[in-house]
């Protein structure tokens, strides 16, 4: 069965400090890959997709980037952490094909101080 | 730019008791679908209802779609404490593999 990992779980970061998260999925191949950010009290916001290694698509211009440099991984990365980054990131995968089902993963509490 | 939005924002109601969460969007779709958050974690599909379905159903879950109203409702029956979290629709607006558009949630909490 497919699983994802997502870590860490928290994470308190002084500002203008390096962000990597990191995000994997096991048990399948060619996946489409997301990172959202949730703000508190608020739905989520599509900052980046992957539909193949090496091919991310943003939807939002920002402090973040994203990379993948394997089938099954996701990276979330910033240069120098801004305050506004504070939030709720989380990670999901869908099937390449038969549909738009999203599974996420647990997300990763960020707080920027 | 939110796609989906849910009402009501809160809902309290009694364990045993029917929850209907409702949700509009703006543009067309291809299907809608309902998605469960437990405080602080992940959110876990529901329930998948494409655009020419009208009703469809899940053990308690009943979901109906009216692409003319552009509006979706989750109906929730004999309602459990388990049931508390918060509830999102989202819209697979264009298709492929370019993401969901989330509403803002309802947060469903069943008094016990």
């Amino acid at each position: 069965s497919q699983t994802i990992h997502q870590w860490p779980a928290t994470l308190v970061q002084p500002v203008g400090s390096p962000l990597s998260l990191e995000c994997t999925v096991e048990g399948t191949s060619n996946p489409n890959l997301y990172w959202y950010r949730q703000a508190a009290g608020r739905g989520l916001q599509l900052l980046f997709y992957s539909v193949g290694i090496g091919q991310i698509s943003s939807e939002v211009p920002q402090n973040l980037s994203a990379s993948r440099p394997q089938d099954r991984q996701f990276i979330l990365s910033s240069k120098k952490l801004l305050l506004s980054d504070s939030g709720f990131y989380l990670c999901a995968w869908s099937p390449d094909r038969g549909g738009m089902i999203a599974f996420f993963g647990q997300g990763t509490r960020l707080t920027v101080v | 730019s939110q796609q989906g939005e849910e009402d009501p924002q809160a809902l309290s109601i009694q364990e045993g008791e029917n929850a209907t969460m409702n949700c509009s969007y703006k543009t067309s779709i291809n299907n809608l679908q309902w998605y469960r958050q437990n405080s602080g974690r992940g959110l876990v599909h529901l329930i998948l209802i494409r655009s020419n379905e009208r009703e469809k159903h899940s053990g308690r879950l009943r979901v109906t779609l009216d692409t003319s109203k552009k509006s979706s409702s989750l109906l929730i029956t004999a309602s459990r404490a388990a049931d508390t979290a918060s509830y999102f629709c989202a819209t697979d607006v264009r298709g492929g593999a370019d993401g969901l558009t989330f509403g803002k949630g309802t947060h469903l909490i069943i008094q016990p």
